[in-house]
């Protein structure tokens, strides 16, 4: 079954840090770029972040960029989004996709809430 | 940055009816990389159009999307009551990849 899943998602502290997950199945997911795209509550999408199928070409949204970092194992078939010095603002679901043009595959998505 | 513009916010229409949506971007979209999403309330967004006139895999043929350069168009023909949702447009052509706001269909 092809499909994504993501995990990670939780209250954290104003400056904290949190990793998310998102494991991939039915595909071969070390050739397909992915992506992270979130979405505030009662808000629009925000394209965040993709990562090359090797992880050699990385794109960051001005939002996010010196604080977040994508990463892949392809080993495991799973995609990564390291937040650091996280802020009320990055408060979302937060997505992964497959693709960094059209997304035609997206997970389910997990809750990051910031607040102390 | 390309920025798309959607209109109307809301469109408030009935079964049966045609729902007309549009997406203006500030620059033009290169290649017409513009893609169209459905997302209904607690789920991930689903692609409908790529491509700017590309219909995704399973996605019924009363969808159809038009439109080049900076101006585009996401038409549905006959509303169907599964079809009241919000709809993004999406640019793919440079960087930042950008969505617009939405446009909520709803049923009136």
């Amino acid at each position: 079954q092809v499909q994504l899943v993501e995990s990670g998602g939780d209250l954290v502290k104003p400056g904290g840090s949190l990793r998310l997950s998102c494991a991939a199945s039915g595909f071969t997911f070390s050739d397909p770029y992915m992506s992270w795209i979130r979405q505030a509550p009662g808000k629009g999408l925000e394209w965040v972040s993709y990562i090359s199928g090797g992880g050699s070409a990385i794109y960051y949204a001005d939002s996010v960029r010196g604080r977040f970092t994508i990463s892949r194992d392809n080993a495991k078939n799973t995609l990564y989004l390291q937040m650091n010095s996280l802020r009320a603002e990055d408060t979302a679901v937060y997505y992964c996709a497959r693709g960094h043009y059209d997304l035609r595959l997206w997970g389910q998505g997990t809750l990051v809430t910031v607040s102390s | 940055e390309t920025v798309l513009t959607q209109s109307p916010g809301t469109l408030s229409l009935s079964p049966g009816e045609r729902a007309t949506l549009s997406c203006r971007a500030s620059q033009s979209v290169t290649s017409n990389y513009l893609a169209w999403y459905q997302q209904k309330p607690g789920q991930a967004p689903r692609v409908l159009i790529y491509g700017a006139s590309t219909r995704a895999t399973g996605i019924p043929d009363r969808f159809s999307g038009s439109g080049s350069g900076t101006d585009f168009t996401l038409t549905i023909s006959r509303l169907e009551p599964e079809d009241f949702a919000v709809y993004y447009c999406q640019q793919y052509g440079s960087s930042p990849r950008t969505f617009g706001q939405g446009t909520k269909v709803e049923i009136k």
